[in-house]
């Protein structure tokens, strides 16, 4: 069975700080992967997604990430984090290969960004 | 374009009792999921609908079923509720090509 698992279950940064989140996955086919944002009391909103071509996506608000395939690995990026990135992140992986577009997620980060 | 909308937004409902949850797709998405959000378990995929089909079932009882209607509206029903139940409920739509956009959920609980 796929699974996501996200190492970080809580993150705390000052702002302008750096910021990795890490996502690996269990499968062994192709994959759609993405990052949604939960920002408090909002919807889960997409940041970025990858489906082929060029490992490293860019996403909305600064936030970019890199597939690696040999580590199974889809880490999300940021240079400079802001107060306003306060938010839970969720990595999420739907197979290719299989009916539908069901997307397993991680357990989320919850990332907290200090003025 | 509106985006997807759930209701009720909240519900709190008594255990033995059923639920039902609409949601209503962007407008030209053809594909709705349903997801479970809780504290402990995080987002668990329930089910997919695809042309009023069933395309897809994620790992949970019997009591959670859903349809789809010829408008793309689904709603979601849970029978026999059991305090577990108690679960943001999100529904995310999408037009088929794996990306997928969520509703704001319902709020679930049992009591």
């Amino acid at each position: 069975a796929q699974s996501v698992s996200q190492h970080n279950h809580h993150v705390i940064l000052s702002e302008a700080a750096s910021l990795e989140l890490g996502c690996n996955y269990s499968y062994g086919g192709t994959v759609n992967l993405f990052w949604y944002v939960q920002y408090p009391g909002q919807h889960l909103q997409l940041l970025l997604k990858y489906f082929s071509g060029d490992p490293l996506v860019k996403g909305i608000k600064g936030f970019e990430a890199e597939f690696i395939k040999s580590k199974f690995s889809f880490n999300l990026r940021k240079p400079s984090v802001q107060w306003s990135d306060t938010a839970e992140y969720f990595c999420a992986v739907n197979a290719i290969n299989q009916a539908g577009t069901a997307l397993i997620f991680g357990k989320g980060t919850t990332l907290s960004v200090s003025s | 374009k509106a985006g997807v909308t759930q209701t009720p937004r909240y519900l709190i409902k008594t255990r033995g009792q059923q639920v039902t949850l609409s949601c209503s797709p962007i407008s030209g998405h053809r594909s709705v999921s349903w997801y479970q959000q809780t504290p402990g378990q995080g987002l668990q995929f329930l089910f997919e609908y695809f042309s009023e089909t069933q395309r897809n079932k994620g790992n949970f009882p019997g009591r959670f079923s859903g349809r789809q209607f010829s408008n793309s509206r689904s709603e979601m029903n849970v029978s026999t509720l059991e305090l577990g139940d108690s679960a943001l409920y999100l529904c995310a739509s999408g037009t088929g090509n794996n990306e997928q956009f969520f509703g704001p959920g319902t709020r679930l609980t049992v009591l």
